[in-house]
């Protein structure tokens, strides 16, 4: 399994609404990244979790909250947004040692957000 | 802080044609680089990636691109671009330790008959 999945692949929520995304990987990767991407515009860093532990948060606003229980698995918490949230939610996932911890990240398809 | 700069928004090509898309990124130390490809709606496939060694690497489709540290680039090219071509090609650089990874603005790739 050489794949990062992504589900939802879609997603609209109200501003009220709690949901979650979710990132699965097989490959024995350690560290786990969530970006956001904008309309025509690059990926953007959100948060790094290596050997599940939180290593960066890029001043995220609290509404998003993410969770990496093992290994396979990041979520993302999603509580009170706005509109302006809504994007494509990128997770990506790399080794994080030896030889390998030279190759490249490896994405997923993404979440599309819509927040109404 | 490091940053990458993709000078082309937008190019076009006719398909046979030969492909160069321009990158240009800014680290103190010796950067670790890729190109990605985007096609709509879709995720980020890698395409090729540096990291030392020979500064001509090779990646999947038939693309290439060549690591010039004089000039700080990391220039993306095909000899014969075909239609499936036709995307969103990002550069990407990362930091030692490759624990961010960041991206320039993009470049917009039409292919036209």
């Amino acid at each position: 399994d050489t794949e990062v999945t992504q589900t939802p692949k879609h997603l609209v929520m109200g501003m009220t609404n709690k949901k979650s995304l979710k990132c699965e990987q097989h490959m024995g990767h350690r560290a786990m990244y969530w970006y956001k991407q904008k309309a025509k515009k690059p990926p953007e860093l959100m948060f790094v979790y290596s050997y599940e532990k939180l290593s960066i948060n890029e001043s995220v606003p609290s509404r998003f909250s993410p969770e990496c229980p093992n290994s396979s698995l990041l979520n993302l918490h999603l509580h009170a947004l706005q509109p302006e949230d809504s994007a494509l939610y990128l997770c990506a996932s790399r080794p994080r040692q030896g030889i390998t911890a030279n190759y490249g990240y490896t994405f997923g398809s993404g979440t599309r957000l819509t927040v109404v | 802080a490091q940053s990458v700069t993709q000078p082309d928004i937008h190019i076009t090509v006719s398909e046979g044609a030969s492909l160069e898309l321009r990158c240009n990124y800014s680290y103190g130390a010796t950067p670790y680089l890729f190109w990605y490809v985007q096609s709509p709606g879709q995720g980020l496939q890698l395409l090729l990636k540096y990291f030392s060694g020979d500064t001509l690497v090779q990646g999947i489709k038939g693309f290439e691109a060549e690591f010039k540290r004089s000039q700080s680039s990391f220039n993306l090219r095909k000899p014969s671009v075909h239609w499936s071509d036709a995307a969103e090609y990002f550069c990407a650089v990362s930091n030692f330790g490759n624990e961010k990874l960041t991206f320039g603005t993009g470049t917009r790739l039409t292919i036209i008959p």
